[in-house]
């Protein structure tokens, strides 16, 4: 079975520090993967996607991720966090095979200044 | 937001009662989607488009239908409300005319189901 995991509920941290949220997934086929953000009452915005290519790809408002083939992990990173990053974050994956996009359960920023 | 509206923006119906949500973009793009969003569950896929006239069901479609006469317009139907439909509702399209791009989504439609 295809599912995305996002292991932690919410992660707390520091206005200037370093970010991390993490992402695992399972895919039969090549994943499509990709990170949206979700401010309170809005919609999904997209903040970045890795298809090929070099594994750390670079997205809006300074986001990065990693792609770990061997780990399958899909990690979003963010060399210096601000308040205004407080938002709700969801990783996703397409499997090759379906063209379905597939979401995680989605992880709570809360950076504090 | 790629020109995706939805209507209503909130909607409080009763059970047993049927209801239609709206999606409309401006685009022409080919694939549009309808997701619920649940606390704990992220977003999961109810009814996705391919095109006019050409649906598939998604991971949560009981309950649920879907119809799209125009390119532009994607509606989603509750045949008859029930509580557990009670949830926030996006439509989202797929950028470019490929399903494996990034999606972009609308503003959402609250349900509530009493």
């Amino acid at each position: 079975a295809q599912s995305v995991a996002q292991p932690e509920d919410q992660v707390n941290v520091a206005e200037g520090n370093p970010l991390t949220v993490k992402c695992t997934y399972s895919v039969s086929g090549n994943p499509y993967l990709f990170w949206y953000v979700q401010y309170p009452n809005r919609g999904l915005q997209f903040l970045l996607k890795y298809i090929t290519g070099d594994n750390l790809v670079k997205g809006s408002y300074g986001f990065e991720a990693e792609f770990n083939k061997s780990q399958t992990s899909f990690h979003l990173k963010k060399p210096s966090a601000l308040v205004s990053d407080s938002a709700l974050y969801f990783c996703a994956v397409i499997s090759g095979n379906t063209g379905k996009l597939i979401f995680g359960q989605g992880t709570t920023l809360q950076v504090k200044p | 937001d790629a020109g995706i509206t939805q209507s209503p923006r909130h909607k409080v119906t009763e059970t047993g009662t049927p209801v239609t949500l709206r999606c409309h973009q401006t685009e022409n793009h080919r694939y549009m989607y309808w997701y619920r969003q649940d606390p704990g569950h992220g977003l999961r896929l109810i009814h996705y488009s391919y095109g006019v006239k050409d649906t598939d069901k998604g991971e949560v479609s009981d309950g649920y239908s879907v119809s799209r006469s125009k390119t532009e317009d994607f509606l989603l139907t509750l045949e008859s409300a029930t509580s557990s439909q009670t949830s926030v509702y996006f439509c989202a399209i797929s950028s470019g005319q490929s399903s494996y791009n990034e999606q972009f989504f609308g503003p959402g439609t609250r349900l509530t189901v009493l």
